[in-house]
């Protein structure tokens, strides 16, 4: 079993819809919570980071987590095509030298059509 | 651009040949990892760098695998005698200390015919 789960799509929605990304963990000691954007053939993209159970928005994101069921959220309000991409979950905690090196999740290809 | 910078960006190679790659950390970020990304897959973590130190490398990272940091500036990963499972994104991000935020490059596509 893999320490991230992310269903690898695609899922493909319409203009304006909402969307829900959702990865599971099955390593407790994960503290820190990132959701990456990446395009075709580039690198990820920083979009949210959290370290606490609960919400956090901005703009049209929210990056939800819960820590006691390990699964964290990613919503995008009012989608547009231009956020067509693989969004990527990544976990961390901090290790003994003060560094964190991510564990991701496969990856879930979102298309977003007009 | 003051962003992580990777070159090359696309390299294709011959089954046994050395490549190497080089990545630009954001200056001043004094940490930078590696990861190598494979078709469909999530970024994994190769090797870590603070400074110019090598503080941790992966089980993914063989014998043939070479990563260094001279002068705590510029990494560069070697894959020595390439196999056609060395295929990949090979992914380089940094850091500050003072951060948890890891800002990721292009990176380099390595084909291996």
């Amino acid at each position: 079993q893999k320490e991230v789960e992310q269903d690898p799509g695609p899922l493909s929605v319409p203009e304006g819809a909402i969307v829900s990304l959702n990865c599971t963990y099955s390593n407790s000691a994960f503290q820190y919570f990132m959701w990456y954007r990446q395009y075709s053939r580039k690198g990820p993209e920083l979009l949210m980071y959290t370290y606490s159970s609960g919400n956090k928005e901005d703009g049209r994101f929210t990056a939800q987590v819960d820590k006691s069921s390990k699964y964290i959220s990613l919503f995008i309000r009012d989608s547009q095509p231009s956020d067509s991409a693989t969004y990527l979950c990544a976990m961390s905690f901090l290790f003994s030298g003060g560094y964190n090196k991510l564990i991701f999740g496969a990856g879930t290809r979102l298309a977003v059509h007009p | 651009d003051t962003g992580v910078s990777q070159n090359p960006r696309h390299k294709i190679t011959k089954r046994g040949q050395n490549v190497t790659f080089r990545c630009d950390p954001i200056s001043e970020h004094n940490r930078l990892y590696w990861y190598r990304q494979t078709l469909g897959q999530g970024p994994e973590f190769l090797t870590y760098f603070q400074n110019e130190a090598q503080l941790e490398k992966s089980r993914l990272l063989s014998d043939r695998f070479s990563a260094e940091r001279p002068k705590g500036s510029f990494s560069t990963l070697e894959i020595q005698r390439t196999e056609q499972g060395d295929s990949a994104m090979y992914l380089c991000a940094s850091s500050l200390v003072s951060s948890d935020t890891q800002y990721f490059g292009p990176g380099t596509r390595l084909t291996v015919l």
